[in-house]
């Protein structure tokens, strides 16, 4: 079964520094989201990509945030200048077009470490 | 905005008994989805159940049901014959509905720690 897969599983970075995560959605979906959760919390949208542009973004998903697809399987978050409040677990997602594009489907997750 | 609520912090069943995890939820729309996600210790989120809310019929996977009442906002997720395999986070999630394309986020509950006792 297709699955979303995501590298790093864990990323540990000094505060500052840039960081990049990945992600390759299911092959034929066309949707794809970011989400985040903190340690014990809940989890939280980010933004939704769709059409080589952002569709949705949350007020989480500041400047420092960004996304973009690099080429026709990947999907990336970049933190551009990391806060130690950014460390969290951050997930992508992707759906289907039409009639479908409801049911959203995660990744493993990337830790993010943030010292 | 759209909220939900999951009120049980933490629910203990013993194995191969049924447990009822409750979920409400906060909307002003009138079409929209529903999920139940999930979250075992590796932390993946798996996709349990969803519920379109233009179907009155509740939405069944084999050991999972869903009881979705939509005046009262109450989508709860009944596990009968819960197995050691089930002990998770499980958390409530709600999307709107996109008649045009787009591509909303998740809106998710706090989330509930189901703990199976064998």
């Amino acid at each position: 079964e297709p699955e979303v897969t995501q590298t790093p599983s864990h990323q540990v970075t000094q505060m500052g520094q840039e960081v990049i995560l990945r992600c390759v959605p299911i092959s034929n979906h066309l949707y794809f989201y970011w989400y985040r959760q903190i340690l014990g919390q809940k989890v939280e949208f980010l933004v939704s990509f769709y059409n080589n542009e952002i569709s949705e973004k949350s007020e989480i998903f500041d400047d420092q945030f960004s996304v973009e697809r690099p080429d026709g399987s990947n999907f990336t978050l970049k933190i551009r200048s990391t806060k130690l409040e950014d460390s969290a677990m951050y997930f992508c997602a992707s759906s289907e077009e039409v009639p479908s594009q409801d049911t959203q489907y995660f990744g493993p997750g990337t830790r993010l470490t943030v010292l | 905005a759209q909220t939900v609520t999951q009120s049980q912090p933490e629910m203990s069943v013993q194995e191969a008994e049924t447990v009822t995890l409750s979920c409400t939820y906060d909307t002003s729309e009138s079409d929209y989805y529903l999920f139940w996600y999930k979250q075992p210790p590796s932390r993946q989120m798996i996709l349990v159940i969803r519920q379109e809310a233009y179907k009155q019929q509740n939405a069944t996977e084999n050991r999972f049901s869903v009881n979705f009442q939509k005046a009262a906002k109450s989508f709860s997720l009944k596990i009968s014959d819960s197995q050691l395999g089930d002990a998770a986070m499980y958390f409530c999630a709600y999307r709107s509905f996109a008649s045009g394309g787009g591509a909303d986020g998740l809106t998710f509950g706090k989330g509930t720690h189901l703990i199976i006792q064998p």
